[in-house]
């Protein structure tokens, strides 16, 4: 079945960067895209970005531009997603998503989601 | 606050309908028919129940519906069952120049 899986919690100094894994499997990775997704504690969702596993391209939302890079990476069909100059307010639970291959459209599945805590 | 408008709460006993809306602009959810929905439970990663406005992926129950009414989208779930109760966030793809998805603010639904 199509799954997702990212990597662990993390806690992180501000400051700090973080990357989170998004482990991909049960279908063609190079034929979707992958979009990243954050939720604060208790509040929404937030659109981070979208990278297309076909071709590379990327698409960050610009809040993020500048301190966010997703790659893929096709032999271990694994996505990525590093966001640098960590402040309080990026405690979050960090989302990836299937996508489509062209543009980020709609997201199934999601993975489980990694917290990602920032604090001195 | 959100690009996109949903009630902070709607409610319902089992068996009713409710419909859940979400407000966008000519930009968002007026110009594309690419408007998803989200079910997520508490502490669980959401899961899309709606995509392209009204089509629903295998697996989820037809008592889901989605529709579009110029700038307005809506999410209707019918014969209300306990476990439809939860967080749900509508989504859109959006010609902007900070953001070419947005979210709404999420409508808790509590199934009385």
């Amino acid at each position: 079945q199509v799954q997702l899986v990212q990597s662990g919690a993390e806690m992180k100094k501000p400051g700090a960067s973080v990357k989170v894994s998004c482990k991909a499997s049960g279908y063609t990775f190079t034929n979707f895209g992958i979009s990243w997704v954050r939720q604060a504690p208790g509040q929404g969702l937030e659109w981070m970005g979208w990278i297309s596993s076909y071709n590379a391209n990327t698409n960050y939302a610009q809040k993020f531009q500048g301190r966010v890079t997703m790659t893929t990476d096709t032999s271990t069909t694994t996505a990525y997603m590093e966001l640098r100059s960590l402040r309080s307010d990026d405690t979050a639970v960090y989302f990836c998503a299937r996508d489509l291959r062209g543009a980020p459209n709609w997201f199934d599945p999601w993975g489980q989601g990694t917290p990602v805590t920032v604090s001195s | 606050q959100s690009a996109l408008t949903q009630p902070a709460s709607v409610s319902g006993s089992p068996g009713q309908s409710i419909t859940i809306s979400c407000i966008g602009t000519s930009s968002d959810v007026g110009r594309y028919n690419l408007v998803s929905w989200y079910q997520q439970h508490p502490g669980k990663a959401p899961k899309l129940m709606i995509y392209e406005v009204s089509k629903r992926p295998s697996g989820v129950s037809n008592r889901f519906s989605g529709s579009k009414s110029g700038n307005t989208a809506s999410l209707t779930i019918s014969g209300l069952q306990a476990e439809d109760e939860a967080d749900y966030y509508c989504c859109s793809y959006a010609l902007s120049s900070t953001s070419h998805v947005v979210f709404g603010g999420g409508t808790k639904l509590t199934v009385l």
